[in-house]
C-alpha cells in the first residue's frame, strides 16, 4: 500500500457546486498533513495545514480522520479559478523532516 | 517577500554529463528542501538541510547525487555523471524553524537527460 493515496480525478464539477475528496495514509507516526495545490507545469502551493482534527480557511475546508487515516478537503462554492491539481501530503515520521506526497487529484471546475 | 527561487528553469544535458542546480530559500529560512518529480510519479524527498547541516538525506538516489549548502543560504544539487533516469523536475522547498513541515516551493527545475 502506498504511503500516501489520492484519486487521480479528473473530477468535474459544475461552477458553484461543493467537491470533496481524500487522501488516505498508512503511517499511523504522522502528525501533520497538509494540502497544496498545484497548477499545470508550476510549483505546488501551501493552500492548508491540518494538525489536528480540522481546519478551516474562506471556501475551504481541510479535516482529518486518525481513527480512519484519511484526510479531506472541501471546496465550497467553487470558482473557475480552482481548477487544478491538489496534493495531500504528511509529515515522514520518525524523526524525518520530509513531506510524503500523493500524486494528487485533478479537480476541474466547468462554467 | 521574496519566494524560494531555482536556476535554472530547464537543463537537457546528455547521459554522463554534469549538472548543477541551485536552489535559493526565502530568506530567514532555515530549513531547506530538495525533492523530485520523475513523469508519473508522485513528489518524492532527496534531502534535507537545517542551515549548513544535513540533517536527512534519506532520499538521495544514490552517489551521484551530491548536495551542499555552504553557508547556510542558497544550496546546490549536482548530479554527475547524469543518467537517463535521472530526468524529472527537481523542487527546492523551504520553511521556518519552528514550523519545519509547512514548506513552500519553488518553481523547479525541469531536467531532461539524453
Amino acid at each position: 500500500r502506498k504511503e500516501v493515496e489520492q484519486d487521480p480525478g479528473p473530477f468535474n464539477v459544475p461552477e458553484g457546486a461543493t467537491v470533496a475528496f481524500n487522501c488516505t495514509y498508512s503511517n499511523s507516526a504522522s502528525q501533520s498533513f497538509f494540502w497544496y495545490r498545484q497548477d499545470c507545469r508550476k510549483e505546488p502551493k501551501l493552500l492548508m495545514s491540518v494538525y489536528s482534527s480540522g481546519n478551516e480557511d474562506g471556501r475551504f475546508t481541510a479535516q482529518l480522520n486518525r481513527a480512519s487515516q484519511y484526510i479531506s478537503l472541501l471546496i465550497r462554492d467553487s470558482k473557475l479559478s480552482d481548477s487544478a491539481t491538489y496534493l495531500c501530503a504528511g509529515e515522514s515520521g520518525g524523526g524525518a523532516d520530509g513531506l510524503t506526497f500523493g500524486k494528487g487529484t485533478h479537480l476541474i471546475i466547468q462554467p | 517577500e521574496a519566494g524560494v527561487t531555482q536556476f535554472p528553469s530547464h537543463s537537457v544535458i546528455e547521459k554522463g554529463q554534469t549538472v548543477t542546480l541551485r536552489c535559493d530559500p526565502i530568506s530567514g529560512h532555515d530549513n531547506l528542501y530538495w525533492y523530485r518529480r520523475v513523469m508519473g510519479k508522485e513528489i518524492k524527498f532527496l534531502l534535507h538541510f537545517v542551515k549548513e547541516s544535513k540533517q536527512d538525506e534519506s532520499g538521495m538516489p544514490n552517489n551521484r547525487f551530491l548536495a551542499e549548502r555552504t553557508g547556510g543560504t542558497y544550496s546546490t544539487l549536482k548530479v554527475q555523471p547524469a543518467e537517463l533516469e535521472d530526468s524529472g523536475v527537481y523542487f527546492c522547498a523551504s520553511s521556518q524553524w519552528r514550523a519545519r513541515y509547512e514548506q513552500y516551493f519553488g518553481p523547479g527545475t525541469r531536467l531532461t537527460v539524453t
